[in-house]
């Protein structure tokens, strides 16, 4: 079985710009999240998505959306991205949500000048 | 919101030596406690996970407790062998959030 997917996995933009990152998830899970990893922050949980619906949030900005397809493949968005944006984004899928197990994908190292 | 904290930031243990990292947890609520293990260059992975009505659970050289009175659980490894050697975060969830600690490295010197 495929592991989860993310691409691209790595990304330079500048100030201002906006990135849409990619994540395929195992298949046959339909919950899929999302995460940044910075050296300050740690791990620290962005969204998840569910059969195509938000269905849960993390303390981010509105400069953070994301949506998922009928396929659970999702899509991430940063926009007016800022420095402090550069990370390393994980996505994560499961059969039922962040309460069960979760795979992570080998994340998308963004960095922002 | 949830706070979680990690102790110890770094540990460095000889082969052969059991390790233990401890996290406590502020949200009473919480009641899903996973553990993962990131290696260079890749996504975490989950080691073990324990739930809020559970108090102990093992599996192979790892285990994991938790103390839902003082609000901590612990992971165990023994018998470690240098390929144990990671960054090992604990994290805690309630149904719509999940928070992370800031990770442990862990080396295993053979």
């Amino acid at each position: 079985k495929a592991g989860v997917t993310q691409t691209p996995r790595y990304l330079i933009k500048t100030r201002g710009q906006q990135v849409t990152l990619s994540c395929s998830p195992i298949s046959g899970h339909r919950s899929v999240s999302w995460y940044q990893q910075t050296p300050g922050q740690g791990l620290q949980f962005l969204f998840e998505y569910f059969s195509e619906t938000q269905r849960n949030k993390g303390n981010f900005p509105g400069r953070f959306s994301g949506r998922q397809f009928s396929n659970s493949r999702s899509e991430m968005n940063v926009s007016t991205l800022e420095l402090g944006d550069s990370a390393l984004y994980l996505c994560a899928s499961s059969f039922l949500g962040i309460q069960e197990t979760q795979y992570f994908g080998p994340g998308t190292r963004l960095l922002v000048l | 919101g949830e706070n979680v904290e990690q102790h110890p930031s770094t540990l460095s243990v000889q082969e052969g030596d059991s390790a233990v990292i401890k996290c406590t947890y502020s949200d009473s609520a919480s009641n899903y406690f996973p553990w993962y293990k990131q290696e260079l260059g890749k996504g975490p992975q989950l080691i073990i996970d324990i739930r809020s009505n559970v108090g102990e659970k093992k599996d192979q050289r790892i285990a994991v407790t938790l103390n839902k009175t003082a609000k901590h659980f612990s992971l165990h490894i023994t018998e470690t062998q240098p390929e144990d050697s990671a960054v090992y975060f604990c994290a805690a969830s309630i149904p719509n959030d999940m928070r992370f600690g800031a990770g442990t490295r862990l080396t295993v010197k053979p």
